[in-house]
């Protein structure tokens, strides 16, 4: 069955980064591509970006060009985001979200799976 | 700031009918598939509605979307306590190259 699981909660400082990852599990992976979004406390959800990993290009949404960074590693089916220069605006619940359309633009359809969400919070 | 809106809640009695909307502008509607999630309280988005208006296997037919011009709408019929929840509507805008998601609306089970 198809698994992502992802990394534990981390408190951050504001200016510091956060790297969550996703380990993916029952499918094949270099095929599917894999979205983040993100929640804020008592918000709605978020896009962030997304990468298919056999064209390993990753695609970013506007507000967060050029703050974060998404990969996929191959050999072990997980995906990555890293946020940049935290503030505390960016604590929230991070999750990572299967593709539901192979060899498509993660974003471009729609988000069959889910990880279960990881918690950061930033805070000095 | 979202582009797509929705109300923030609805309430229904079990056994009744809600309806969620789902509005936007042209750009992001008009060219694209809607889709709708499920977030119970503390625990990850389910995948309701896919492309408009179809289930993914396991999703009870008590809940349909359908879609039209700028606005896209969930239907949940025969409503359950466990339908309580927030569900969210999403596109793609093709001109932001981004994901749309909807506020958020929160259905409450009277």
């Amino acid at each position: 069955q198809v698994q992502l699981v992802q990394s534990g909660a981390e408190v951050k400082r504001p200016g510091s980064s956060v790297k969550v990852s996703c380990k993916t599990s029952g499918y094949n992976f270099i095929n599917y591509g894999i979205g983040w979004v993100r929640q804020a406390p008592g918000q709605g959800l978020e896009w962030m970006g997304g990468i298919l990993p056999i064209v390993d290009r990753p695609n970013y949404a506007r507000r967060f060009r050029g703050r974060v960074t998404i990969t996929a590693d191959k050999p072990t089916t997980t995906a990555s985001m890293e946020l940049t220069s935290l503030t505390s605006e960016d604590t929230a619940l991070y999750y990572c979200a299967r593709a539901g359309i192979p060899n498509y633009t993660p974003g471009r359809d729609y988000f069959d799976y889910w990880g279960q969400g990881a918690l950061v919070i930033v805070s000095s | 700031q979202s582009v797509l809106t929705q109300p923030p809640s609805v309430s229904a009695a079990p056994g009744q009918t809600v309806t969620i909307s789902c509005s936007g502008s042209g750009s992001n509607f008009e060219s694209d598939d809607v889709s709708w999630y499920q977030q119970v309280p503390g625990t990850a988005p389910k995948l309701l509605i896919y492309d408009n208006t179809k289930r993914p296997s396991g999703i009870p037919d008590r809940f349909s979307g359908s879609k039209s011009g700028t606005s896209a709408t969930l239907d949940i019929t025969g409503l359950q306590t466990g339908d309580g929840a927030d569900y969210y509507c999403a596109t793609w805008d093709t001109s932001l190259s981004d994901v749309l998601f909807g506020g958020g609306t929160k259905v409450t089970v009277l």
